[in-house]
């Protein structure tokens, strides 16, 4: 069954970038898209972006300027670095596995368990 | 972008009731829309994709229908497991949008 886990520092500075890695494994890595999705404290849910294991990436529209998304197929994982953070980008970021069923059948399974990272200085 | 809105925010029920959620759509998604339930400190869990279909390994009791701007999650008959919030997600659309959620609390 596949697991994913979220990794990277919990607390960034304003106007830094944030890094976080998500590994994936007891599943195949390659035949997926891998998504980025948060959650501000007491909030709903945004999804960042995601990624074909092929290295192609879709980015939500409003966070493209500041947003990397990468994959390391020898590794099983994928990154997010996001730039020039302010206190608005305080969230939990989870790491998801994107499903696709043809035609714009697409949604987000399994989860990762998430990870707080706070912008303040 | 296609805004989703659920409703009611937020619902008191007891173990055993039968619940009905709401989303709706700012624009037809058709059936290309996904439920997952939160519980606290969780990650999201998937319940149903294509508004109606029942992921693997999630209790019949739950239910999904509507197609277009309007669709509805159905629990037929509450359990304490089930006191959680509740995102739909539409796919129709990049960028792909989320609810704000129904939270679910026992009464």
């Amino acid at each position: 069954q596949v697991q994913l886990q979220e990794s990277g520092p919990g607390l960034v500075k304003p106007s830094e970038t944030l890094s976080l890695t998500c590994a994936v494994s007891g599943g195949s890595f390659i035949h997926y898209q891998w998504a980025w999705i948060r959650q501000p404290p007491g909030k709903g849910l945004e999804l960042i972006g995601y990624i074909y294991s092929s290295g192609i990436t879709v980015y939500n529209p409003s966070l493209k300027s500041r947003l990397t998304i990468s994959v390391d197929t020898s590794k099983d994982q994928f990154s997010l670095n996001l730039r020039s953070v302010v206190a608005a980008d305080t969230a939990v970021y989870y790491c998801a596995r994107v499903r696709v069923g043809g035609f714009s059948y697409l949604w987000f399974d399994p989860w990762g368990q998430g990870m707080l990272v706070t912008v303040s200085s | 972008d296609v805004q989703m809105t659920q409703s009611p925010s937020s619902l008191s029920a007891s173990v055993g009731d039968r619940v009905t959620l709401t989303c709706r759509a700012s624009q037809s998604i058709t059936i290309y829309l996904n439920w997952y339930q939160q519980r606290p400190g969780k990650a999201p869990k998937l319940l149903l994709y294509g508004a109606s279909t029942l992921e693997g390994g999630v209790p019949s009791r739950f239910s999904g229908a509507g197609s277009g701007t309007d669709f509805t999650l159905t629990i037929a008959s509450l359990q304490p497991e089930d006191f959680a919030t509740y995102y739909c997600q539409q796919s129709a659309l990049a960028p792909y949008t989320f609810g704000q959620g129904t939270r679910l609390d026992i009464k």
